[in-house]
């Protein structure tokens, strides 16, 4: 049964500073492997996709790296912002046709 | 080109009760999928509907339904509800049911049973 892991559980950073929240997998035979992030009580919004075959995607201010092999991902947020403060989720995709999510890294970034 | 938008926001239910969610999906996708995320923990997944068919079922008990129409929107339908079932409730859309497609979430439905 796949399981996925977040760590640290919450961050607290002050503006500026570069950060890295960390996923980890249990099951290499993944699909693809997806970073979401969510506000306060809302729905997911989709920050990058790494598809199996890929190493690492890119957009804006930040990083996702994929290692599939050791079943790891790091999301790398450059220059945080207060506007960056939320839950960031991360979630991989299985044959089972469904996502399984982390419990979430919940992150502050204080002015 | 719209969004992914459910409805209600927010309900309120009794132990018992039988509740519906609604859910529209993105201009031009034809794959659902509905999460339930409880209080502090990752979503986890009910089920999938691919063209009107159920395409994947996560372990959750028959009291848990759904239904997707025609126009690729769907249903969620949860019989005898329980305090457990106390969650946000997301569904997701995407294009074709392939698992390298990305989801993209709705805003969710706030269910409350009491």
């Amino acid at each position: 049964k796949q399981e996925v892991t977040q760590i640290p559980a919450a961050l607290s950073v002050p503006e500026g500073e570069n950060l890295v929240l960390n996923c980890s997998f249990t099951d290499s035979a993944i699909y693809n492997l997806q970073w979401f992030r969510q506000d306060p009580g809302k729905g997911l919004t989709s920050l990058l996709l790494i598809q199996s075959s890929q190493r690492e995607q890119t957009s804006g201010r930040l990083n996702a790296s994929l290692d599939k092999s050791s079943g790891r991902s790091t999301l790398y947020i450059a220059a945080s912002q207060p506007g960056d403060s939320a839950t960031y989720l991360c979630a991989v995709s299985t044959g089972s046709e469904k996502l399984v999510f982390g419990k979430g890294t919940k992150l502050t970034v204080n002015p | 080109e719209t969004g992914v938008t459910q409805s209600p926001t927010h309900l309120i239910k009794t132990r018992g009760q039988q509740v519906t969610l609604r859910c529209s999906s993105q201009s031009g996708h034809n794959t659902v999928s509905w999460y339930q995320q409880a209080l502090g923990q990752g979503p986890q997944f009910i089920f999938q509907y691919y063209r009107e068919e159920e395409n994947g079922r996560g372990n959750f008990p028959p009291r848990f339904s759904g239904l997707q129409f025609p126009n690729y929107s769907s249903e969620l339908n949860v019989n005898a509800l329980e305090l457990d079932d106390s969650a946000l409730y997301l569904c997701a859309s995407s294009f074709g049911g392939y698992l390298t497609d990305t989801q993209y979430f709705g805003p969710g439905t706030r269910l409350t049973v009491l």
